[in-house]
Formats: C-alpha cells, structure tokens, sequence
C-alpha cells in the first residue's frame, strides 16, 4: 500500500488566495493528523480526526479548516492565505488504540507571498 | 497544556563519537513517547517508542531510549554515530488519554566523516 499521499508537493500562493491541501491514506487508520513544521520550532499540530466525521482543533488551528467525509482522507483547507502561513505541512495517520506511532506522509511545502 | 525540550538545537559529531540527544518533557500523567528521525528532504520516520514496559527501548540503526519518569526525560543514544545518521531528531510525548502529540523542537546532527 502507499501508506500517506500528500498532494501538491509544492505551491506558491498569493496573499489572499485560498487552497486546499489533499492527505489520503490507504491503512483504515482512524486517526489522522495536520501538521505544520517551520525551522527551529519542530512540529505543530494543527487539527486532528478521531474518524470520520468528527475532527478537532490541535495547538495552532486559527486559519485553517479541515473536514473529514471518509476514513481515508482528511484535506487542509487555507482560506485566505497569510505570510506567516509559509511552511511546510505533514499529514499523519495512525490506527485506533493507544499503542501506536503516527505515519507521515512526505509534505507539502507552502509559499505565500 | 504538555510540552516538549529538546536542550541541543544543532549538534556536529565526528564518525565513531558516540551520541546522546536530550528530551524532557512537561506532562506529569501516564505518556507515550516517541523519538523520530528526518533525513534531509525526507518525511519523518519512527527511530523508537516506548509505552510501557522496560524504560530502555531500542530502535532501529542502533538507536536506544531510556525513560526515566522521576527526571521526565527520554534522552536517545547510539555508541557509534555514521555519516549516515546526519538528520534532524525530534522527541514527541503523547498524552495517554488524548490524540494531542506534541513534539520537541528538534536537534539537528551533522555527522562528520
């Protein structure tokens, strides 16, 4: 299997525009995960899923919103996009329980100038 | 709310040294730990957890953890670093009764040949 697929690798947006960022996992994980990682400051988690239908808000949610319809994807939408919006973004799953790591995808890298 | 440090920011050894990374973290209840690894250019890949159990976990590549709850602390060791091993590591401590994984600020290491 593919594991987590993120989509697009890369974007440049402009200020003000609005994008959506694809995640898809092919593992029936129930839970997943939207990170974003900027230098020094490792990762920040910006929403989550417990399943399909019901998500939540982690560290750093103001800006984003993010919905989840089916188990296997959980995409990242950016509204009105802000500078400080340049980062780079990292999906991750897991399956249900508590003894297990998450699985990342390979990100997508953001430019909003 | 839980957080993560991670004392050496950037770390350069020469091949043979031996390596140990610091984490402590902020939680006081029953945690999860996580030590993942990213090479350059690449997504994050699990190194080693620890649930419970034994408080010295061993990963892959001749990494190993050590868990000591009295210090709040999982520090990462491996007795001889390789070129191969230059990538940023990451500690990441997950709540036990909830989905919040928080991760440290990372430490990078430049392994010299």
């Amino acid at each position: 299997n593919a594991g987590v697929t993120q989509t697009p690798k890369f974007r440049i947006l402009k200020i003000g525009q609005s994008m959506t960022l694809q995640c898809t996992q092919d593992m029936n994980h129930n839970y997943m995960y939207w990170y974003r990682q900027d230098p020094g400051m490792g990762l920040k988690l910006i929403y989550y899923s417990v399943g399909a239908g019901i998500t939540d808000k982690g560290e750093v949610p103001n800006g984003y919103n993010v919905s989840r319809s089916t188990t296997e994807d959980f995409p990242l939408r950016l509204e009105l996009a802000a500078p400080s919006q340049t980062s780079v973004y990292f999906c991750a799953s897991r399956p249900s329980g508590e003894a297990y790591e998450q699985y990342f995808g390979p990100g997508t890298r953001l430019t909003v100038t | 709310a839980q957080s993560v440090s991670q004392h050496n920011h950037h770390v350069i050894l020469s091949e043979a040294a031996s390596l140990e990374l610091g984490c402590n973290y902020s939680y006081g209840g029953t945690v999860n730990l996580f030590w993942y690894v990213q090479y350059p250019g690449q997504h994050l890949q699990l190194l080693l957890k620890y649930f419970s159990g034994d408080p010295l976990v061993k990963g892959i590549k001749g990494f190993e953890a050590e868990f000591i709850k009295s210090k709040f602390s999982f520090n990462l060791r491996k007795p001889s670093v390789q070129w191969s091993d230059t990538a940023e590591y990451f500690c990441a401590v997950n709540n036990y009764n909830n989905n919040d994984m928080r991760f440290g600020a990372g430490t990078r290491l430049t392994v010299k040949p």
